[in-house]
């Protein structure tokens, strides 16, 4: 079965920080994956997606990478504010465009002022 | 991006007793949509898709009679929970594919408590 971890279940760090949150995959067939943010009680929003044809992507102060060989994604989240508090997903979709996603276990991040 | 509206947001219910919680699409045509479940500090788990005109489909060890699913229009799918008991407790969310982009895009998701 396909399963989705990620490597640090809390991640704190300083306001206008950086911050990097991991997340390990162990099916190759994956073609795209997207990371999302969930505030409390809230549903999760989409942040950035990116394809298996392309090993990094940038949105506004985010940034993917995607590192295939070693089935390896990340967000990184530039000048860290307190409004980015919230718990982060990262989600696969298989073959053929990402209908059904599979969750990662999730990411608290603190941003501590 | 497309908005995907969920109601109600928060329902609490005595034992026994059914719960429906819709989930529509605003401003696109969702011909699937999507169930998930989700316990406190916990992740989201599929429990079925839903297609419009169709039967849904389930996910291994999510009962449907349990749990049914009905699609009747591209932009309306509702989950009702049947029977509801203390453990069917949890953050219902659903989800549909936006037609311009192809991402999936979430409700607010509803807080059951079943007492």
């Amino acid at each position: 079965g396909e399963s989705v971890g990620l490597h640090l279940p809390t991640l704190s760090v300083q306001e206008g920080d950086n911050s990097i949150i991991n997340c390990a995959y162990s099916n190759s067939a994956s073609d795209y994956f997207i990371w999302y943010k969930q505030e409390s009680g809230k549903g999760p929003q989409f942040i950035i997606d990116i394809r298996s044809n392309m090993d990094k992507r940038q949105g506004q102060r985010v940034t993917v990478l995607l590192n295939k060989t070693v089935k390896h994604l990340s967000l990184q989240i530039a000048a860290t504010q307190p409004g980015d508090s919230a718990v982060y997903f990262c989600a696969l979709g298989g073959p053929g465009g990402g209908n059904k996603l599979t969750f990662g276990t999730g990411t608290q991040l603190k941003v501590e002022l | 991006g497309a908005v995907v509206s969920q109601h109600p947001s928060r329902v609490i219910c005595k034992s026994g007793t059914s719960v429906k919680i819709e989930c529509r699409s605003l401003d696109f045509q969702a011909t699937t949509m999507f169930w998930y479940r989700q316990f406190p500090k916990q992740s989201l788990m599929l429990m079925a898709t839903s297609n419009e005109g169709s039967k849904a489909t389930y996910e291994q060890g999510v009962e449907k009679d349990k749990f049914l699913i009905n699609h009747a229009s591209l932009t309306l799918s509702t989950l009702t929970v049947t029977s509801a008991h203390p453990e069917d407790s949890s953050f219902y969310i659903c989800s549909a594919r936006g037609t311009v982009d192809g991402k999936l895009f979430f409700g607010s998701g509803t807080q059951l408590s079943v007492l």
